[in-house]
Formats: C-alpha cells, structure tokens, sequence
C-alpha cells in the first residue's frame, strides 16, 4: 500500500506566525486527509480533500492538493500553542488509510 | 472523548504473559481497525474488520491475534511478545458507505513489553 511521506518531519514556530507542512505520495488516490495527533494520544481528522478539487478551507487551516506533482500541503495560519500537536496525512486505498511518519509541530508562545 | 473507547490506555507485559487490548465503539460504525504506531515510524495498518468480517491481515505476526465479535467491539489478543512489540496500539473506526474512509480513534492503549 502507499503512504503518504510528511516534510519536514519537524517544524518549530513563534506562535502568532504560520505553519505549513508537505506530503508527498507515489500513486493516484481518491481522497487525501490530513489529521492531528496530540502527545499519546489518537489522531483527530481535521480536513479531507478529494482528488478533483485542488483547495479547501477549514477554520485556519488550508489545504491544497496538486494531483500532477502527487503532494498535498496544510497551512495552520496565526498559530497557537494548542496546535502544537504532530499532522498526518492520509491516503485513501480502497477500504483504508494509509499514514506517513508525521510533522511534529512546536508552537513557541 | 471521540466515541472510541480504548482499554487498558497503559499496559505492561512480560514476555510471556497473555494480554488483551479492548476497543468500544457506539458510533454505528461498521469497520473496525488496529493501527500500530512506533517512535518516528508510519502508522502500521495491522487489521481492519468490515461488518465483523476481517478483510485485511497485513502480515502481522501470530502473536497478534484479532477478534470482533460484533460491529462495536474489537480486541487484540497478546501472546508472547517481543520487547519490539512495544508501541501504542491505536484503534479506530469508520462509517459505512460516503466513498471515503473518515476514521475516529480511540486515544490508544500504550504497551510496553519487558
């Protein structure tokens, strides 16, 4: 099964500013979502977006979706501290998801 | 709470002890997974059910054993482990039908194996 590949795996902000994460992913898909993981705890579905559209909007979070160069980005914009948190995305197989290894994001207040 | 109610959350073990993971759901969902997530590693699908019927067994070794009795519990049944074995255990579910697979986990049930 693919999965989708995070970039950076690690990624450090003032709070206040924007956070943008990168994932890659090798064969066509329907759908791509993106999730968030708090410390030790389980992931939480924040956004999907399906193979024909190439922008979403939810709250403060943005997402795009480039199906010729096969990556998805998210965009936290003003971020805070309550975001910091690890994001996944996901890619839909048929009756599963498949994750990559994650972005740790820190918030610095 | 997201409706998916994992127990024990903390849970070590011997090598040679028998353990079992339990997993609730009241969502009206009717699929069902173990994912295994590792430090730093992909979350690794281990086992999906759909309508308590497994339909996916992704290589995982026998000392993992998995069962649904119906479309709201699920357990993971643990017989001599390894010490790499490890991890968080994080189940989830997803509803039937939309065409996409939107999945509520649980908060997950961290294993630590001596």
């Amino acid at each position: 099964s693919q999965q989708g590949e995070e970039d950076p795996q690690a990624l450090s902000i003032q709070e206040g500013e924007n956070a943008t994460m990168n994932c890659s992913y090798k064969t066509s898909i329907n759908n791509l979502q993106w999730y968030r993981q708090n410390s030790g705890r389980g992931l939480v579905h924040l956004i999907l977006i399906r193979s024909n559209e190439r922008e979403k909007h939810s709250g403060r979070l943005r997402v795009t979706l480039d199906t010729s160069k096969k990556s998805s980005s998210l965009l936290i914009t003003a971020s805070r501290a309550a975001d910091t948190a690890s994001y996944f995305c996901a890619t839909d197989d048929d009756y599963k998801l498949s994750f990559g290894a994650g972005t740790t994001v820190t918030v610095r207040a | 709470e997201t409706g998916v109610t994992q127990t024990p959350r903390h849970l070590v073990m011997g090598m040679t002890n028998k353990k079992s993971l339990k997993c609730e759901q009241h969502l009206g969902h009717n699929a069902m997974y173990w994912y295994k997530q590792s430090a730093k590693k992909p979350l690794e699908l281990m086992f999906v059910y759909s309508l308590e019927e497994r339909v996916e067994n992704n290589s995982v070794p026998s000392r993992f054993s998995p069962e649904c009795p119906n479309s709201s519990h699920l357990f993971l049944h643990l017989h001599t482990l390894q010490p790499e074995d490890s991890a968080l255990y994080l189940c989830a579910s997803s509803p039937p039908g939309a065409g996409a697979n939107v999945l509520t986990f649980g908060a997950g049930s961290r294993l630590t194996v001596l």
